[in-house]
């Protein structure tokens, strides 16, 4: 059974860095590519980015390219997503995606207070 | 960027109506596309992939249509259950995109 597992909600001041991380079993993990999706507050999806394991091979949409890294170990089957400088602005569901949505992980709610 | 104009926004039905929501891309994206459901505070589900394949396990009311430009979402006869917000994702070209959803409520 394909899973993709996302490490847990986040409480972060502005500022501060973050990663959070999506592992995934059930499949081999090189061979399809992992995005991030975000879902602000009463908002609408938004693609974030989509990296492949198999050869760290990323692509960002415009709107993220600079705001976030994504990277992935593939050792360990996870992919990841993070921040240097958080914002209140980056309050937000995150969802890891395998390939085009065929499956996702649970969502890892980011809030950022200070 | 390919831009997912999704509509309606919103759409108010009963049960047993029959549902339609189309997604236009800006250019065309062949059938590079899949339907999304999404129930409150859960993630979304694939219901369409490549435009009008039905995922396996996902109910025959649902069936989707289109190539190039034009797509739509079919839902023959709404059950309780299908209340939730859908989406539509290119992935023709990056950046993938998502139309803006639309949000199916209980008359």
């Amino acid at each position: 059974e394909v899973q993709l597992v996302q490490s847990g909600a986040e409480v972060k001041k502005p500022g501060e860095s973050l990663k959070i991380s999506c592992k995934g079993s059930g499949y081999s993990f090189t061979s399809y590519w992992i995005g991030w999706v975000r879902q602000m507050p009463g908002k609408g999806l938004e693609w974030m980015g989509i990296i492949y394991p198999g050869d760290s091979d990323t692509r960002y949409s415009p709107s993220f390219q600079g705001q976030v890294t994504i990277s992935a170990d593939k050792s360990i089957s996870t992919a990841y997503l993070q921040w240097s400088s958080l914002k209140a602005s980056d309050i937000a569901m995150y969802y890891c995606v395998q390939g085009v949505g065929g499956y996702w992980g649970q969502g890892t709610l980011v809030t950022v207070s200070s | 960027d390919i831009q997912m104009t999704q509509s309606p926004s919103s759409l108010s039905a009963s049960v047993g109506d029959r549902v339609t929501i189309t997604c236009r891309a800006s250019q065309g994206i062949r059938n590079d596309l899949g339907w999304y459901q999404q129930k409150p505070g859960k993630a979304p589900k694939r219901l369409i992939y490549a435009a009008s394949s039905l995922k396996s396990g996902v109910p025959s009311r649902f069936s989707g249509s289109g190539s190039g430009t034009e797509f739509t979402l079919t839902i023959s006869s709404l059950q309780p259950e299908d209340f939730a917000t859908y989406y539509c994702l290119q992935h023709n070209s990056y950046p993938w995109t998502f139309g803006q959803g639309t949000k199916v409520e209980i008359k």
